[in-house]
């Protein structure tokens, strides 16, 4: 069964602190990517990769990073997070085929910044 | 990214079927129409896409209209486990692997 998981389902950072938020794909996909998830606005790329050492940004890129150094994490960091980025952070892989390239999206952290 | 509009709301009864509407006027030739859903606290997952030609799988059908301008998600039996958020994302070779969602339609499965 394809899996994608997440570091955790729930974390409770404070304003200031830098949180690491991981994400492991058992399905050998080339590509990864982060969203958040806020109410009235959907579903936001933050960030994506479609190789190891790669990234490019996505829409609202501002205020994180990312790191891939293995084809199967991906690590979306926040050097100092704020309370606006209290949000559903959501972690999604796919195989690099236009068409019939469904992602596969792990179950999402909740983070909450004080 | 060509735009999706779906209702903003539906309601079904249990075991009826669901037809879930997507316009996509401005929908360009190699488009493809997918559609995910999002069970409650979890993330989304993939139902099925299309391009041009009706679409059938295990969980749902998908109707393409000649025009490709709209879209439905047919969901033949609904039951309360399909109570979700469904979205209709349009996949262009120019986005590459990106997924743009919208609100979406949130359906309600009454027993």
């Amino acid at each position: 069964d394809v899996k994608v998981t997440q570091s955790s389902r729930y974390l409770v950072k404070r304003t200031g602190e830098k949180v690491f938020l991981e994400c492991v794909q058992d399905m050998d996909h080339e590509n990864m990517f982060w969203y958040r998830q806020d109410p009235g606005l959907g579903l936001r790329l933050i960030y994506f990769s479609y190789d190891v050492k790669m990234k490019e940004k996505g829409d609202i890129p501002e205020g994180y990073s990312v790191s891939r150094e293995k084809k199967e994490r991906f690590s979306l960091i926040l050097e100092s997070a704020s309370t606006n980025q209290t949000s559903m952070y959501l972690c999604a892989s796919n195989a690099d085929r236009v068409g019939t390239d469904t992602q596969y999206f792990g179950p999402g952290t909740r983070l909450t910044v004080l | 990214d060509a735009k999706t509009t779906q209702p903003n709301s539906m309601e079904s009864n249990e075991e009826e079927p669901v037809h879930l509407p997507c316009n996509h006027s401005t929908i360009s030739g190699t488009d493809y129409i997918h559609w995910y859903r999002q069970l409650p606290s979890q993330g989304p997952e993939y139902v099925i896409h299309g391009l041009t030609s009706n679409v059938n799988n295990r969980m749902a059908s998908l109707a393409i209209a000649e025009d490709r301008k709209s879209s439905t998600l047919i969901l033949h039996r609904a039951t309360l486990r399909d109570a979700a958020v469904y979205y209709c994302i349009l996949r262009s070779r120019a986005s590459g692997s990106r997924l743009t969602f919208g609100e979406g339609t949130q359906l309600t499965v009454n027993p």
